[in-house]
């Protein structure tokens, strides 16, 4: 089965601390996103790609890091500079044919806690 | 500045229509989605306007007007099963979506 997957489902970060979210898809779609939804609100957009060794800052990008080193990874790193990092973190990719292009497929979603 | 409004909560009766609106405001537009999430789950494509009109999908339907920046998302034959959050969002020049903040559904027996 086609599909975009997340791992963990729940990470813990102590302070001062590097963590990194797995998002991997094998729907061969070239674009994929990273997105932050804290609770009762929309997604904001922290980094996004286009296509393989290629990717740009989305809205709240300062704090997270990306690679793109192959087109069906996309792992997003939470780094210490990041100050509030708590939140549920959503990886998406987009492609497809006619009809389909504007569709984002989401991944299950990592929800990161402090410790 | 880029911005899409809908109403923060609506809430309906079992088996009622309910219409949740989108207006917005963005540099370029290529494109008006609807999207459903369910607490703690993750969204879920519904729907794509690309051209004013009417899209149709089931008991769920998308409606475009360009000129006035605005859309809404129709759900018929509303089940208890369609409560969830749901989610304009607008492709606008560069190749990445802007969401609204979302609309909290609750449909009461």
């Amino acid at each position: 089965d086609g599909g975009i997957t997340q791992s963990p489902k729940y990470l813990f970060r102590k302070e001062g601390q590097n963590v990194t979210l797995s998002c991997e898809q094998n729907l061969n779609h070239d674009a994929m996103y990273w997105y932050r939804q804290d609770p009762g609100q929309g997604l904001r957009l922290i980094y996004y790609s286009q296509i393989v060794n290629d990717f740009q800052k989305g809205d709240i990008a300062e704090g997270y890091s990306v690679s793109r080193e192959k087109k069906e990874s996309f792992p997003l790193t939470v780094t210490s500079a990041q100050k509030n990092p708590t939140a549920f973190y959503l990886c998406a990719s987009q492609g497809g044919g006619a009809g389909k292009q504007e569709t984002q497929y989401f991944g299950p979603g990592t929800r990161l806690l402090v410790l | 500045g880029q911005s899409l409004e809908q109403p923060s909560e609506v809430t309906a009766v079992e088996g009622a229509i309910v219409q949740i609106n989108c207006t917005y405001q963005t540099s370029g537009f290529y494109g008006l989605s609807w999207y459903q999430q369910h607490d703690g789950g993750a969204p879920t494509f519904l729907s794509y306007n690309a051209l004013d009109g009417l899209e149709e999908t089931g008991r769920f339907s998308s409606f475009l007007s360009r000129s006035d920046s605005y859309g809404y998302l129709l759900l018929q034959e509303l089940q208890m099963k369609d409560s969830a959050s749901y989610f304009c969002a607008v492709r606008d020049s560069s190749y990445k979506l802007i969401f609204g903040s979302g609309t909290r559904l609750l449909v009461r027996p």
